[in-house]
């Protein structure tokens, strides 16, 4: 079956710019989590989402950062005023249920990029 | 918080070698799970360990879950060139936690197969 997709691949913006990046996870998946990942390091959790709802937010760096998943399916990550030090990979993943033995299926990944 | 730290960093090997990864923490985990990530895609889950002890396989894959709970290894028999990549061990962020599904990753191991 289909795995998690994000849109776009790959982001280029400019300092101060606004950004949306999109995440369908498999269906049937309850749980949906982000994650950066910046280079030669592994990913570090930002959100993670039960249904509609943020159930664990405390990895958003700062309030520039919000993530929505409005009818508890396909998540929008969004950032504001994006600066240099947001470059990195953003990886969505999901699971079955919360905890599902921990096994989350991850997607290929945004790659943004900030001028 | 938690961490994980992996090694080697990296390996070089020649094809038809068995590899050797290992991933140790300071605190307990319940859960160790083992991604490998290719270039330009998301970690894709190997293995999932859930029992002190466990040792499980998954073809030329095969995993530990160390006894003290504090450390996990992965072993490659008879690699080959398609083993290239990064291995990320990783384990819940919030171990005993109400966070469901929140990972903490290592900082990878990166495994280079020479034909």
């Amino acid at each position: 079956g289909a795995g998690v997709s994000q849109t776009p691949s790959n982001k280029v913006t400019e300092k101060g710019k606004y950004v949306e990046l999109r995440c369908d996870p498999i269906s049937g998946h309850t749980a949906l989590y982000w994650y950066r990942q910046s280079l030669g390091q592994g990913p570090e959790f930002l959100i993670y989402f039960q249904g509609t709802g943020a159930a664990d937010d405390s990895g958003l760096p700062n309030d520039r950062f919000f993530a929505v998943r409005p009818e508890g399916s396909v998540s929008t990550l969004k950032i504001q005023r994006t600066e240099r030090g947001d470059s990195a990979v953003y990886l969505c993943a999901s699971s079955l249920t919360p905890g599902a033995g921990y096994e989350q299926y991850f997607g290929p990944g945004t790659r943004l990029t900030v001028t | 918080g938690q961490q994980l730290n992996q090694s080697p960093q990296s390996m070089f090997i020649q094809e038809g070698e068995d590899v050797s990864m290992n991933c140790t923490s300071s605190s307990i985990f319940n859960t160790w799970l083992w991604y490998k990530q290719d270039p330009g895609e998301g970690p894709v889950l190997l293995i999932a360990l859930y029992k002190a002890g466990e040792l499980t396989s998954n073809g030329r894959l095969t995993a530990q879950f160390g006894i003290t709970r504090k450390d996990s290894f992965l072993n490659i028999s008879a690699s080959i060139p398609s083993d290239v990549g990064i291995y990320f061990c990783a384990g819940p962020a919030n171990a005993g936690g109400t966070s469901y599904g929140k990972l903490t990753f290592g900082q990878g191991t990166i495994l280079t197969v020479h034909p």
